[in-house]
């Protein structure tokens, strides 16, 4: 069974400065997404970036980036330039790809980031 | 308007009670699920239906019991509620396997308090 964690459970960054979260998984298949979901205190889950294991390339939206290791099935969140409305926590998530996969996320525990002004 | 709509939004109900927490998706997805997130913010799948049929069933107690009308829709109603079942539920859904993005897209939440 595939596991996800995430070993940061707080992370605290300075506004304008470049926070990185943590996330590690477990599997033996070789195609499948990677995930980092935001929950602000709305609790509302907002997707923030998606990773198709079978691309080298690292997945890049504005000022979130991922660090992608598939040998070390490493997958971190790096975000430039934080700003207070980043302050939520992050969740790590992984998706089966393929063919009769249930297309259900598995999720790391999170990771509370704090940003300070 | 909204993509995944749960209703309500919040739930206090007493130990023993049966509620029902309502989900629409207006995306044209075919797959929609439940998952639960506990005290510790900890999420975990709960249910998915694909095309009204029941793909996924995580040894959820079957006090639960899900209910896919149309694949638009998807239900879930809790018999007997226990101190226990206090939680978020959280609604998705997402277009087939292969198709799109492979992208959840979730709703608001519910959050159920048992007394």
């Amino acid at each position: 069974a595939q596991t996800v964690t995430q070993s940061q459970p707080e992370m605290s960054v300075q506004e304008a400065e470049t926070v990185t979260l943590s996330c590690t998984y477990d599997t033996s298949e070789s195609d499948y997404y990677l995930f980092w979901y935001k929950q602000p205190p709305s609790r509302q889950m907002i997707l923030v970036i998606r990773q198709e294991a079978y691309k080298q390339q690292n997945a890049t939206e504005n000022r979130f980036s991922v660090n992608f290791q598939k040998a070390a099935k490493s997958f971190s969140l790096k975000i430039s330039d934080s700003q207070l409305g980043d302050a939520a926590m992050y969740f790590c998530a992984y998706r089966s790809h393929g063919s009769g996969n249930t297309g259900k996320l598995i999720f790391g525990q999170g990771t509370t980031l704090q940003v300070k002004p | 308007d909204t993509a995944v709509s749960q209703t309500p939004k919040y739930l206090v109900t007493q130990m023993g009670n049966d509620k029902s927490i309502k989900c629409e998706q207006n995306l044209g997805h075919d797959t929609m699920y439940w998952y639960k997130q506990d005290s510790k913010k900890f999420l975990k799948i709960m249910f998915s239906y694909n095309n009204k049929e029941l793909i996924i069933n995580e040894t959820v107690p079957n006090r639960f019991s899900p209910k896919s009308p149309d694949k638009a829709h998807l239900n879930l109603h809790i018999n007997s509620l226990e101190l226990g079942d206090s939680a978020v539920y959280f609604c998705a859904s997402s277009p087939p396997t292969g198709q799109g993005e492979n992208i959840q897209y979730f709703g608001a939440g519910t959050r159920l308090s048992v007394l």
